[in-house]
């Protein structure tokens, strides 16, 4: 399978406990982006990287969040002492810069559940 | 600022009948408008986009979608719809503000009866 995974696919954890995510994007794709979607609307852009820059981070991107892309391939998004309210898919995407008119490519997602 | 209203939460159709998915966009500039489906389970799939000419872009499993600009739409269509087409659908614009940043509606579930 030559797309985008993403690892866990579920994950289930207390409030309070960190937690941390990977992303393999395709592996040609030089811009990697984070999404999280809540039940029942779209995905809302989180951060951003091209090759191992993280080039834009959104106000949703609280201090608690944290996203590294350490050799330009695959990403990690962290989220530290999580909070109920940080129950969504987490979502990753990945395209080629010099054709990117927008058309990204989806993993599957990781859902959260904090309790 | 971009943003992308998909004024209906749901939307039924008969297999075999024409469908109809509703996206309106306000944008700054020229739009790059696309629509993406999310099946349970599964990632984001991408179906087809408009970056420029014909107003009628033809994407992924025979859906289609005109482009209209006086009225600032880009409806997404399908001919004779399939159960199998049951899913989420989103529309998305480009953000020119970022270099890349994709603006999501708030999605369209699709229900195609037997």
């Amino acid at each position: 399978d030559t797309g985008v995974s993403q690892d866990p696919r579920h994950k289930i954890t207390k409030r309070g406990q960190n937690v941390t995510f990977r992303c393999d994007p395709i592996s040609e794709h030089n811009r990697l982006y984070w999404y999280r979607q809540t039940l029942g609307q779209g995905p809302e852009f989180l951060t951003y990287f091209q090759n191992e820059a993280q080039l834009e981070k959104s106000r949703l991107l609280s201090d608690r969040f944290s996203a590294e892309r350490p050799k330009g391939s695959f990403s990690t998004l962290e989220i530290q002492r999580t909070e109920q309210g940080d129950s969504a898919m987490y979502l990753c995407a990945s395209s080629l810069a010099d054709r990117d008119r927008g058309e990204q490519f989806f993993g599957p997602g990781t859902r959260l559940t904090v309790l | 600022a971009q943003s992308v209203a998909q004024p209906e939460d749901q939307v039924n159709v008969a297999e075999g009948n024409p469908l109809t998915v509703k996206c309106t966009y306000s944008v700054s500039g020229n739009p790059y408008l696309f629509w993406y489906v999310q099946y349970p389970n599964r990632g984001l799939q991408f179906l087809l986009k408009y970056i420029t000419g014909d107003n009628l872009v033809k994407g992924s499993y025979g859906f289609e979608a005109e482009f209209n600009k006086s009225q600032t739409s880009f409806h997404l269509k399908k001919p004779s719809a399939l159960v199998s087409d049951s899913a989420l659908y989103f529309c998305a614009v480009r953000d020119y503000s970022s270099a890349s940043k994709i603006i999501f509606g708030s999605g369209t579930r699709l229900s195609i009866r037997p």
